[in-house]
């Protein structure tokens, strides 16, 4: 089956650690996107990636980084730079990042220790 | 800039009651319009969508209409089932096709 894969499904992070959460898809999608769901407020945008080896910042970039070295792979890190790291964090694809249906991951929740 | 906003939740219905979820934009340009569903513990699906004025998007008995005189795009279904308790999201593209998102809304089915 075809899809979007997040791990893990929960990760706690210690004060001044790096973490870094997985995405892969096998829908052969071309644009990738991570976004960060906090209680009671709608998906706000951190990274996206359109195509390999290019990627741009969304609205809360500061404090993480990504990486797309792989057209299936779009990891991202939250750094020791991101100071209420504490949120569900969602994965998505679509077919070319023009305005078509996004696919998403199940996500993972990131806590602080 | 680009905005949704919806209904606050929780919304509590019993089985079989008729759903409106109110959804209203500001946006520049002629946006396309998204109601996504997120069931507890997992991601987002998208319900539906609509292109452009007076559009109706329909799925899974849910509906919703494109309305540019009144900036709207509400949610609605006649007859509830306990399986459609989840959180509703509204979104809509900007100019350079990201989402932008409402902030979701709690839907409770009670049998």
């Amino acid at each position: 089956d075809g899809g979007i894969t997040q791990s893990p499904k929960y990760l706690f992070r210690k004060e001044g650690q790096n973490v870094t959460l997985s995405c892969e898809q096998n829908l052969n999608h071309d644009a990738m996107y991570w976004y960060r769901q906090d209680p009671g407020q709608g998906l706000r945008l951190i990274y996206y990636s359109q195509i390999v080896n290019d990627f741009q910042k969304g609205d809360i970039a500061e404090g993480y980084s990504v990486s797309r070295e792989k057209k299936e792979s779009f990891p991202l890190t939250v750094t020791s730079a991101q100071k209420n790291p504490t949120a569900f964090y969602l994965c998505a694809s679509s077919i070319s990042g023009q305005n078509e249906k996004l696919f998403f991951g199940s996500g993972t929740q990131l806590s602080v220790l | 800039g680009d905005s949704v906003t919806q209904m606050e939740g929780p919304v509590t219905l019993s089985e079989e009651a008729c759903l409106t979820i109110n959804c209203t934009y500001t946006a520049t340009g002629y946006p396309s319009l998204f109601w996504y569903v997120q069931y507890p513990g997992e991601g987002l699906q998208l319900l539906l969508k609509a292109t452009k004025a007076d559009d109706k998007g329909s799925n899974k008995g849910f509906e919703a209409t494109y309305r540019k005189e009144t900036t709207s795009f509400h949610l609605e279904k006649g007859s509830v089932q306990v399986s459609d308790s989840a959180v509703y999201f509204c979104a809509l593209t900007d100019s350079n096709y990201q989402l932008i998102w409402g902030a979701g809304t709690k839907l409770i089915i009670k049998p």
